[in-house]
C-alpha cells in the first residue's frame, strides 16, 4: 500500500470536459506538491500547497489541500489535449522534511 | 543555468555488468535526490544528499547501489552486478528547499537484458 493513493489511475476524456484527480493519505503532510510528467521526461512542478484548506489556481487548474493536510485534489476545467500527461502528487512528511513521497500517479489523456 | 542534467539518457546493459549514472544539479541547489521510477508508477525515493553528505538512504537501496556527491556538486549513482529488476528510469532532482519544489532531470532509462 502506497503512502499516497491517487485516483483514478487512468482517465480518458474529451477536450472541453472537466475532471478531478484525488490524492489521499492517512498521514499528515507539512506540504504537498503536484507535478506533471510527460513520457521520457522528468516531472515538472505545478504547485506547492502548505496550509490546510488552501486553494491555489493556475489558469484552468485548481489545487486544494485538505483541512487536515492528509489529502489534496486537482481540478482541471475545460481540459485540452496539451493537458495530457501523468499527474503526480508528492508530500513532505512532518517527520521527514528532507524528501518527498510520491503517489502512484494519474495518467490523463485528453482527446481532441 | 540549464537545469538538472543527467547522463546518459539511455543505457542498455547485460545482466551482471556495472553501470554508473551522472547527475549535474542546478548550481545554487545544495540538496540532491535520486529516485527510481518504473513504468506506470510514481518515483520511489532512493537517496538524498545535502552538499556532499549523504543524509538519507532508502531500504530500496541494496548494497549493490552506491551514490556519491564529491565536493557537493555533481553526483553519481552506481549499480553493481545489475539485475533485470533494476530496469527503470533513474531520476535525479535538486532543490534549494523542500517547499520550493524539486527540479528534475530528464532521467536515465536503464534496460538490463
Amino acid at each position: 500500500t502506497q503512502l499516497l493513493e491517487q485516483s483514478p489511475q487512468f482517465l480518458s476524456i474529451q477536450e472541453g470536459e472537466n475532471l478531478t484527480v484525488y490524492c489521499n493519505s492517512s498521514s499528515v503532510f507539512s506540504s504537498l506538491q503536484w507535478y506533471r510528467q510527460e513520457p521520457g521526461e522528468g516531472p515538472v512542478l505545478l504547485v506547492t500547497v502548505v496550509t490546510g484548506g488552501e486553494v491555489k489556481k493556475l489558469k484552468r487548474l485548481t489545487f486544494q489541500f485538505g483541512d487536515a493536510r492528509k489529502d489534496s485534489s486537482l481540478h482541471i476545467t475545460a481540459a485540452q489535449p496539451g493537458d495530457t500527461g501523468l499527474y503526480l502528487c508528492a508530500g513532505a512528511l512532518r517527520n521527514a522534511g528532507n524528501m518527498l513521497t510520491f503517489g502512484g500517479g494519474t495518467r490523463l489523456m485528453v482527446k481532441p | 543555468d540549464t537545469g538538472v542534467s543527467q547522463d546518459p539518457r539511455h543505457k542498455i546493459t547485460k545482466r551482471g555488468q556495472n553501470v554508473t549514472f551522472r547527475c549535474d544539479p542546478i548550481s545554487e541547489h545544495n540538496r540532491l535526490y535520486w529516485y527510481r521510477q518504473t513504468l506506470g508508477q510514481g518515483p520511489e525515493f532512493l537517496t538524498y544528499f545535502q552538499n556532499e553528505a549523504q543524509l538519507e538512504k532508502s531500504r530500496l537501496l541494496s548494497d549493490r547501489f552506491s551514490a556519491e556527491r564529491p565536493k557537493g556538486s555533481f553526483s553519481t549513482l552506481e549499480i553493481q552486478r545489475t539485475e533485470q529488476g533494476d530496469s527503470a528510469m533513474y531520476l535525479c532532482a535538486s532543490s534549494a528547499t523542500v517547499l520550493g519544489g524539486y527540479t528534475f532531470g530528464s532521467g536515465t532509462r536503464l534496460t538490463v537484458v
